[in-house]
This record gives C-alpha cells, structure tokens and sequence, in this order.
C-alpha cells in the first residue's frame, strides 16, 4: 500500500533555531495536513494545504509556522524559531480529496525536541 | 465546538480476551464523520474505520467491530479475541469541514500473553 514517508524521524534543536520537517506525500494525493502530539496529549490539527495554498489553519499554526510544496512531491513544514513547547512528535498526513469523510493517510511522525 | 472524549487511558487485558474501547463525541454539525485510527509502537497513525452520522449500522471487520450510536452520542470500538499485535494506541477522531480531525485523547491496549 502506498505511504507518506516524513524525514528525519527524529530531529533535536537548539531553542531560537529554525527547523524544517519533510514529507513525501502519497503521489496522487492533492491535500495535505501537518497534525501534532505533545507527548502524553492529543493529536492536534496543525494546518491543511491544496493547491499551493493553506486551506485552513488552527490557533497553533501562528507566524512562526510555515508550510511549503517546494516541488511536486515534497510537503514541509518550518518553524522559524522554535520553542520548548514545540517539542512534539509532527505527522504529515495526505488525502485524495478534502470531503469530511476522507480516509487520511499518515506518516511515520518526526520527533522534534528542542533543548 | 467538536470534541472527543475516549474515558479509558489505558486498558490491559490477557490474551484471547474481549475488549471494548469507548469514544464519545460532541458536535454541533448534522452530518459528520467518526474515525478510529491505531497507532502502533511505530508511531504512525493507522486508519481503520470511518462511519457517517446517517448510518447507525454496525460494522465488523474480522476481530473488530463498532457500535455507532447517535443517541448516546458514541462510536465504541470492540476487539474479540484480543492478540499481542492488538497492542497500540487507538484514537477515535471526528471529522470537521476540510478535513480537520478533532482527535479523542488515545487509549493504550496492553494485551499481554
């Protein structure tokens, strides 16, 4: 079965860095989402993205997120200055269409930590 | 506001056990879509059912089956014959427009051998 495939699978910060996390999203797939969980907490919608555009964004998603389709096959996410409370495991996630009853198919996760 | 609730943070049961994880929602919306989702030691989130709020049927999927109902406003998620590889994280999930899932808080299924 096709899968998104997210790099690096950890990734560890220095406090004030910018970091960027990768996805590959399923090929034929055309919306795309970044979720996160703090560790011990729920999954939490971060951002939805079509068309080289944001679609919709939550209260997290503030100035200092970013999100990007570079080129035809990655989908990244940046902070610019990360902060502690950053630290989070962040799932891409991409689906065929947008309908409410979409099956999304997620990656593997990256582990940021920020010290 | 959209919310889940899953009460059970963690269960453990024995093997070849029956096991029932509980998910209750609160929406405003009347059509919406419910999700379990399974997260294994790997850490990736694995879709397993999607249910609409018009269908109330029951499903059964080989060991798994959920019980839908809008009365009580729950989607409860059994495991018959619990096996090792049963044990993950389930996540029960709602769907809002564009595709945001409103996620419940997990709960932990430790089957042990």
């Amino acid at each position: 079965e096709p899968e998104v495939t997210q790099t690096p699978s950890h990734q560890v910060t220095q406090m004030g860095q910018e970091v960027i996390l990768r996805c590959v999203p399923i090929s034929n797939h055309l919306y795309f989402y970044w979720y996160r969980q703090i560790l011990g907490q729920k999954v939490e919608f971060l951002v939805s993205f079509y068309n080289n555009e944001i679609s919709e964004k939550s209260e997290i998603f503030d100035d200092q997120f970013s999100v990007e389709r570079p080129d035809g096959s990655n989908f990244t996410l940046k902070i610019r200055s990360t902060k502690l409370e950053d630290s989070a495991m962040y799932f891409c996630a991409s689906s065929a269409g947008a309908a409410r009853n979409e099956k999304l198919f997620f990656g593997s996760g990256t582990q940021l930590s920020v010290l | 506001a959209q919310k889940v609730t899953q009460a059970q943070t963690e269960i453990s049961v024995v093997e070849k056990e029956d096991v029932t994880l509980d998910c209750v929602y609160e929406t405003r919306d009347t059509t919406y879509y419910l999700f379990w989702y399974k997260q294994p030691p790997s850490g990736e989130l694995v879709f397993l059912i999607r249910r609409n709020s018009f269908d109330e049927q029951n499903e059964i999927s080989g060991r798994y089956s959920w019980n839908f109902q809008k009365s009580t406003s729950s989607f409860n998620f059994t495991i018959t014959a619990s096996q090792v590889v049963d044990s993950a994280v389930y996540f029960c999930a709602l769907s809002r427009a564009g595709n945001m899932l409103t996620f419940g808080g997990g709960t932990r299924l430790m089957v042990k051998p």
